[in-house]
């Protein structure tokens, strides 16, 4: 299957600053890339989509300004939280649209955010 | 919008059968699929269905009936490893198929 990768796996930061968090699709191009967030215990919350060339479509509730998402190539998608909070503190996955037949999302392997 | 609900929790034993069922209630649909999720990983696909109708794949099954908004995955000769939470998922007919995700069942397989 098609392989997505995320970088850093970890990262634990200070209060009021920024992390950017990477999602790359190692062995297609995807035009269509997706950002989740995942509280402990809880399902996977679409965040936005992000758009090869083009601006990231928000989900109702999502902050643009705080969650930056840039998609500069057809294999990297990036998110940036800005200014992060200690409740902006949950696991981040990343997904990649694989166009064809079935038409499926392969996800990375998440970022564990920690904001002290 | 888009409603779906999966039991939050379910035991079985090594070697049995699972059935664990999906309901969905959505504005749009374009498809259901399954992942596994272990703990502190991301989502692994494990099926797909958009006809009506039973999909095979090794020891998972996954069922979709579209006129009662229901979905089902089956898993056989259940093993330790299997114990995992498994994901509905339901693709709106959007341009960009999104996916709206239900909150998981958690399956726990006793020896």
């Amino acid at each position: 299957g098609a392989v997505v990768s995320q970088h850093p796996s970890r990262v634990i930061c200070k209060s009021g600053t920024s992390v950017k968090i990477e999602c790359r699709s190692l062995d297609f191009q995807a035009t269509t890339m997706f950002w989740y967030r995942q509280f402990p215990k809880q399902s996977l919350m679409l965040m936005a989509t992000s758009n090869e060339g083009s601006k990231a479509t928000y989900e109702q509730g999502v902050e643009k300004d705080k969650f930056l998402i840039n998609h500069a190539s057809l294999t990297l998608s990036t998110l940036t939280v800005t200014s992060a909070h200690p409740e902006d503190s949950s696991f981040y996955i990343c997904s990649a649209r694989v166009q064809g037949p079935t038409d499926t999302q392969y996800f990375g392997p998440g970022t564990r955010l920690t904001v002290l | 919008g888009q409603n779906i609900d999966q039991p939050t929790e379910m035991t079985a034993t090594e070697g049995a059968i699972v059935q664990i069922n999906c309901t969905y209630q959505t504005s749009g649909f374009n498809g259901l699929f399954w992942y596994q999720q272990h703990a502190g990983e991301a989502p692994t696909f494990l099926s797909y269905n958009v006809l009506d109708g039973l999909e095979e794949k090794g020891r998972f099954s996954s069922f979709l009936s579209r006129s009662k908004g229901y979905s089902y995955l089956l898993l056989k000769e259940l093993q330790m490893k299997d114990s995992a939470s498994y994901l509905c998922a339901v693709r709106d007919e959007g341009s960009a198929r999104q996916l709206t995700f239900g909150s998981g069942t958690q399956l726990t397989v006793l020896p």
